[in-house]
């Protein structure tokens, strides 16, 4: 079975400050890692993946994730956080299961506040 | 702006009504999907079309029926819905070929309200 766990539901940091947000995976094969993002009443939008080209992946908005399978590991990050940056964020992952079609499995959120 | 098109973006609906929320993109995808999400909640699937055929059902009741009139346009009828059915509707799509590492393109979302 695959899944991923994100640690905290809330972080706060100050603008400014280092942006970490959690992400553990569990998958039996390797899997393909996503991050994504829910700003208020509207849907999720990629911030990046993981496919195996490169254990260090740079998305949109300076954001960039690195995956460590010694760790299950693929923790968000953002050197500087913005307040625009407030929002829900999402680590998913996507296996297949012998077909060309996989199913994306979220973890639970977390909602990252900034304060000025 | 999102390239998945998703209306309306509100609804309100009693449980003996008969609605339904449409979506649509011109991206050339061809897997589209639905989506489910509750207030501070992931989203939770409950259909994939995959060229245009209906590849997964995640055991959704049946006052929900999906359709996929062609490439480019996914519905979701509803009818007799419960409260509990309230919630965001968000509908996706992805690229053709290895679907299991092509990311999702999500709409906006259809708020639902039963009441």
């Amino acid at each position: 079975a695959q899944s991923v766990t994100q640690l905290g539901s809330h972080v706060s940091v100050s603008e400014g400050a280092l942006v970490l947000l959690r992400c553990n995976y569990s998958s039996s094969v390797p899997p393909y890692l996503f991050w994504y993002v829910q700003y208020p009443n509207q849907g999720l939008q990629l911030l990046l993946k993981y496919t195996s080209a490169a254990t260090l992946v740079k998305g949109i908005n300076g954001f960039e994730a690195e995956f460590k399978k010694s760790e299950t590991s693929f923790h968000l990050t953002k050197p500087s956080a913005h307040m625009s940056d407030a929002a829900e964020y999402f680590c998913a992952v996507s296996v297949s299961r012998g077909s060309t079609l996989g199913r994306l499995y979220f973890g639970r959120g977390t909602q990252l506040t900034v304060w000025p | 702006d999102t390239e998945v098109t998703q209306t309306p973006k509100h609804l309100v609906m009693g449980m003996t009504n008969k609605k339904s929320l449409k979506c649509e993109q011109h991206m050339g995808h061809r897997a589209m999907y639905w989506y489910k999400q509750k207030a501070k909640k992931p989203p939770e699937l409950m259909f994939v079309y995959s060229y245009e055929k209906l590849s997964i059902n995640e055991s959704v009741p049946s006052r929900f029926s999906p359709e996929c009139p062609n490439s480019s346009l996914l519905n979701l009828h509803l009818h007799a819905l419960q409260p509990e059915d309230s919630a965001l509707y968000l509908c996706a799509s992805s690229p053709p070929g290895t679907e299991e590492n092509s990311p999702l393109h999500f709409g906006n979302g259809t708020r639902l309200t039963v009441t």
